[in-house]
């Protein structure tokens, strides 16, 4: 059985970091390209970022790009998300989601599993 | 503002046939597949309909997509009350680097 576990949520200032993780269990982890979606309390999905099995390509969402990077550890079955200068707009639910492809933005690559998400609020 | 478009919301009686729009344009629906996802009250989104027109294992007949140019469409017939939820349209678009898209969700109430 698929399984994602995010952690590493939590109240933060802003301008200041915060690092996610996801636990990733039940498949093969890199075969996968692997990704982080958010959602704001109330509001719709937005894509954060995402990851090729290799860490060889890799993407951002324009409201995220120099702030925040992903990474993953494949020995460790694990993603995560290195959170730098955060801001209120960054407040939301954040799910780390399996790609059903290697890369990111692959023909038939999409998201078929997420976890249940780790909250992060920025606030002062 | 998101850059897939989905009327906010929708409703049906029991038994009805609902039908859900998302429009978007050359760069994501237009040259990629669609994908819905059903978002169930304080769960995650979980996967209901991929290459535009392919169901999950596990995912009723009920549910069906389909696509023709920039937009798409999600329909489910035999509308039960355990069919309320959230959902979501998302496509990859193929613009500046590439990135994933959704729509703004449009929620379904069961009356």
């Amino acid at each position: 059985e698929v399984q994602l576990v995010e952690s590493g949520g939590g109240l933060v200032q802003p301008g200041r970091s915060l690092r996610l993780s996801c636990a990733a269990s039940g498949f093969t982890f890199d075969d996968y390209a692997m990704h982080w979606v958010r959602q704001a309390p109330g509001k719709g999905l937005e894509w954060v970022s995402g990851i090729s099995w290799n860490s060889g390509s890799i993407g951002y969402a324009d409201s995220v790009k120099g702030r925040f990077t992903i990474s993953r550890d494949n020995a460790k079955n694990s993603l995560y998300l290195q959170m730098n200068s955060l801001r209120a707009e960054d407040t939301a639910l954040y799910y780390c989601a399996k790609d059903t492809a290697l890369i990111v933005g692959a023909t038939k690559g999409c998201f078929d599993y997420w976890g249940q998400g780790t909250l992060v609020t920025v606030s002062s | 503002q998101s850059v897939l478009t989905q009327p906010p919301s929708a409703s049906g009686t029991p038994g009805q046939r609902v039908t859900i729009s998302c429009s978007g344009s050359s760069s994501n629906i237009g040259s990629n597949y669609v994908y819905w996802y059903q978002q169930l009250p304080g769960t995650a989104p979980k996967l209901l309909i991929y290459r535009n027109n392919q169901r999950p294992s596990g995912v009723p007949d009920r549910f069906s997509g389909s696509k023709s140019g920039t937009s798409a469409s999600l329909a489910i017939s035999g509308l039960r009350s355990e069919d309320e939820a959230d959902y979501y349209c998302a496509a990859w678009d193929d613009s500046l680097s590439g990135y994933w898209v959704f729509g703004g969700g449009t929620k379904l109430t069961v009356l």
